[in-house]
């Protein structure tokens, strides 16, 4: 069984530019979440997805949003970058529970902001 | 204050020692709690979890979590030197439509051979 596939693994992207991240979870699963990784805050809860539907959203400015397709796969999109965007963004795919007790992460992208 | 504290480390034993991690929160909500296992340059890893207060044995591995005192810890018997790795506790409120985790910071832990 294939794992969370993330894509790209590493990014280099200016100041202002806009950037969209991609997650393929585990096969049969329907929940993704996101997640940002920095040394200073460590893992932080953007969002999560359901179905097709925000489920539930993290304390991150509207210049971070995120969508999910009918496949489960689940795209994060950044605008207006900034240098502190620079981070991990790691993305979990969950099976079709209410709790999200058995996440599993992909090996993440690594995005440098310059 | 952060919901969820955890020592960053970095934490230095030798091969062979038990290794004690821990972590405390503020949320009572809180009922289920994990521990992930990072290496560098990968996704967290699911290592433990459990529901409300208890123990729980896998192997090397025993988490135990005292929600009294709002403290979880994770022993890790026999260390190797492929123990090395950040672990990362995370907890969840578990509320059908908030089903995020709130992570630690995350202890480096490094064994020494």
């Amino acid at each position: 069984k294939a794992g969370v596939t993330q894509t790209p693994r590493y990014l280099i992207k200016t100041r202002g530019q806009q950037v969209t991240l991609s997650c393929s979870p585990i096969s049969g699963h329907r929940s993704v979440s996101w997640y940002q990784q920095t040394p200073g805050q460590g893992l932080q809860f953007l969002f999560e997805y359901f179905s097709e539907t925000q489920r539930n959203k993290g304390n991150f400015p509207g210049r971070f949003s995120g969508r999910q397709f009918s496949n489960s796969r689940s795209e994060m999109n950044v605008s207006t970058l900034e240098l502190g965007d620079s981070a991990l963004y790691l993305c979990a795919s969950s099976s079709e529970t209410p709790m999200n007790t058995e996440a599993f992460f992909g090996q993440g992208t690594r995005l440098t902001v310059v | 204050q952060k919901e969820v504290e955890q020592d960053p480390g970095p934490l230095s034993v030798p091969e062979g020692a038990i290794v004690s991690l821990n972590c405390t929160y503020s949320n009572s909500a809180f009922q289920y709690f994990m521990w992930y296992r990072q290496y560098s340059r990968k996704g967290p890893e699911l290592l433990m979890y459990t529901y409300s207060s208890g123990n729980k044995e896998d192997g090397r591995f025993t988490a135990q979590v005292d929600k009294s005192s709002k403290y979880i810890s994770l022993f890790i018997r026999d260390s190797q030197p492929s123990d090395s790795a950040t672990y990362l506790c995370a907890m969840s409120a578990l509320t059908f439509g908030n089903e995020k985790l709130t992570f630690g910071t995350g202890t480096r832990l490094t064994i020494i051979p």
